[in-house]
């Protein structure tokens, strides 16, 4: 059965303070591996795809990487603009190529 | 353009009443779909479209109903509303296999 698990559930970090967002996925085939920001009372905001192993995409203090099992988001120095519910899901190669979602992980970045 | 626009925004039901979510698009997306999200749940998938005449069901489409007679609109029908779909809404369009667009969400209380 395919899988997605985000860990921690909740993060919570200074102002600077660097740390990583975890996804882990259990999938028969993954076309691609996604990462939203869902501020509250909002809807999912894209953030990356990545495709393949050892890929890493970068937008201002956030890198995505992915290996073969998990995906990483770094924060690095993160302000608290970046305190938000991040949000991983993987598209998987069976039919409508949908989204299954991970329950995120909500970051509070403390000043 | 408007991106991915749903009403109503906030919604209270008593058991047993039926109402539709609207849900329209303006960027000529091929694929839509409808999710729910409930704490410690995640976003799981309700209903999709990968065109206009076409629906399928997705991981708990249980009570709801879907059509979708052009590219633009992909309304979803709760038939008889029961507690148990107090939840919010978010409808979503992409192009292809590409990166998902979300509305605002429908924020849903059946009492």
């Amino acid at each position: 059965e395919d899988q997605v698990t985000q860990s921690p559930e909740a993060l919570r970090l200074q102002e600077g303070e660097s740390s990583s967002l975890n996804c882990s996925y259990t999938v028969s085939g993954l076309r691609g591996l996604f990462w939203y920001r869902q501020d509250p009372g909002k809807g999912p905001e894209f953030l990356f795809t990545l495709y393949s192993a050892g890929e890493e995409k970068e937008k201002e203090r956030l890198k995505a990487t992915l290996t073969k099992k998990e995906s990483f988001l770094h924060i690095t120095a993160p302000k608290p603009e970046d305190s938000a519910t991040y949000l991983c899901a993987v598209q998987v190669e069976t039919g409508a190529n949908n989204l299954f979602f991970g329950t995120g992980t909500r970051l509070t970045v403390i000043p | 353009n408007a991106g991915v626009t749903q009403t109503p925004k906030f919604q209270v039901l008593k058991t047993g009443q039926s109402m539709t979510l609207q849900c329209a698009q303006d960027m000529n997306h091929e694929y839509m779909s409808w999710y729910r999200q409930d704490p410690g749940m995640g976003l799981r998938l309700i209903h999709y479209s990968v065109g206009a005449g076409i629906t399928d069901q997705g991981e708990v489409p249980n009570g709801y109903n879907v059509s979708r007679s052009t590219t633009e609109d992909f309304p979803l029908r709760l038939l008889s509303a029961a507690p148990s779909q107090t939840s919010v809404y978010f409808c979503a369009s992409r192009a292809g296999d590409h990166e998902q667009y979300f509305g605002p969400g429908t924020r849903l209380t059946v009492t």
